[in-house]
């Protein structure tokens, strides 16, 4: 139980353009989710934090209006990186739980490249 | 937060037990103490979580020292597949769930 589902598992895009990253709870209900950045070599980075039904909760740092966040249904958060530029290129994860005080479950990352 | 310390790297060989420790001095009485392990290219792995007292699952052993500050995971037979990134990460309470990941270590497995 508890599988989080992300989807693609890579994506190249061209420079200004825009990209969706979906990740759904595919055998329970996630009212939060949150979405994490890895670059290589280091580890994972908390973005923001996804609420279903409300607005996301950004860590410091992270702009709200390049990194969308829509949580419109209990299974499905999806991340839209907005006019992608080459620092952007990152390893994107979700993740969610079951209940709290739980242990968390990961999607299996998205691989974005921009060109 | 609570601060986390981890060995930046381990080394054990196959079908040997492993201990990673990890220091968490300022955990929060309400923290519950996580621990997840990351291959290259994919998202981590949940392994095993605790509060208190010591925790045994299919995949580890969690010994939670009696002041909290610290914790060991142990894997009781090392494979070549338990080769990863883990990270030992206390959570819940201030910190609301959010997952702050430390840079872990690096456990290699020898055959």
């Amino acid at each position: 139980g508890a599988v989080v589902s992300q989807h693609p598992s890579w994506v190249i895009c061209k420079s200004g353009t825009s990209v969706k990253i979906e990740c759904r709870s595919l055998d329970f209900q996630a009212t939060t989710m949150f979405w994490y950045r890895q670059f290589p070599k280091q580890s994972l980075m908390l973005m923001a934090t996804s609420n279903e039904g409300s607005k996301a909760t950004y860590e410091q740092g992270v702009e709200k209006d390049k990194f969308l966040i829509n949580h419109a249904s209990l299974t499905l958060s999806t991340l839209t990186v907005t006019s992608a530029h080459p620092e952007d290129s990152s390893f994107y994860i979700c993740s969610a739980r079951l209940r709290v005080n739980y242990g968390y479950t990961f999607g299996s990352g998205t691989r974005l490249t921009v060109v | 937060d609570a601060k986390t310390t981890q060995p930046n790297s381990m080394e054990s060989n196959e079908e040997e037990p492993v201990h990673l420790p990890c220091n968490h001095s300022t955990i929060s009485g309400t923290d519950y103490i996580h621990w997840y392990r990351q291959l290259p290219s994919q998202g981590p792995e949940y392994v095993i979580h605790g509060l208190t007292s010591n925790v045994n699952n299919r995949m580890a052993s969690l010994a939670i020292a009696e002041d909290r500050k610290s914790s060991t995971l142990i894997l009781h037979r090392a494979t070549l597949r338990d080769a990863a990134v883990y990270y030992c990460i206390p959570t819940g309470g201030t910190s609301y769930g959010k997952l702050t990941f430390g840079q872990g270590t690096i456990l290699t497995v020898h055959p």
